[in-house]
């Protein structure tokens, strides 16, 4: 089964502008993954923050986890029509390194 | 480093044949995993193996198939007999079991078509 679930399942921005994705899920998790993946190829990891972090940057991404809510969320600020992909969140819990992705926003971004 | 390999990137079959895939993972990567991407369903995992052994394969849809990993720089899933409904695209990843490293490294992926 899906645990995590992205909100939009599609989004079309113009290049410049900012790209907001959110990530929902269900039970309890050690940490939460985000990953990208272009058309035609394997996903990429972007990244992840732990269940005891509430905001987390990398270059033009910021990512805030909500534990009580269950929810994520990944901001890509400035966006550039080489972002334009799927994006999953993956969410991990337990030692077994076993992740559950959702289905995935994708994401367009018009030059 | 060559990051995951794949092969083969496109499998083109017909129902009924056999069909074997193959990945090996990044080197000093001990979990693998398997998964399954379709539009109707996403990206399912399969089975994954920690050190070689196989951790949990609830998401291994049938009998008609099946997954090794005779050591630590080789796996295979293999499909028999083929059937139409297992056109999809599957993706291998490994990852590290160091503290905290959780992430993994998906290979480019094999597209399957079974006619």
């Amino acid at each position: 089964s899906q645990q995590g679930e992205e909100d939009p399942q599609a989004l079309s921005i113009q290049e410049g502008e900012n790209a907001t994705m959110n990530c929902s899920y269900k039970t309890s998790i050690n940490n939460l993954q985000w990953y990208r993946q272009n058309s035609g190829r394997g996903l990429v990891h972007l990244i992840l923050i732990r269940s005891n972090e509430r905001e987390k940057h990398s270059g033009r991404l910021r990512v805030t986890l909500d534990t009580s809510k269950k929810s994520s969320s990944l901001l890509i600020t400035a966006s550039r029509a080489a972002d334009t992909a799927s994006y999953f969140c993956a969410t991990g819990g337990g030692s077994n390194y076993k992740l559950t992705f959702g289905k995935g926003t994708l994401l367009t971004v018009n030059p | 480093d060559a990051g995951v390999i794949q092969s083969p990137r496109h499998e083109v079959t017909e129902m009924g044949q056999e069909v074997t895939l193959r990945c090996k993972p990044i080197s000093g990567h001990n979990s693998l995993f398997w998964y399954r991407q379709t539009m109707m369903r996403g990206l399912e995992l399969l089975i994954y193996f920690n050190n070689n052994v196989p951790i949990d394969d609830s998401g291994m849809p049938e009998d008609r198939f099946s997954a090794k990993m005779p050591n630590a720089s080789f796996s295979t899933l293999k499909i028999q007999p083929s059937e139409p409904r297992d056109s999809a695209v599957y993706f291998c990843a490994s990852s590290s079991a160091g503290a905290g490293s959780y992430e993994q490294y998906f290979g480019p992926g094999t597209r399957l078509t079974v006619t």
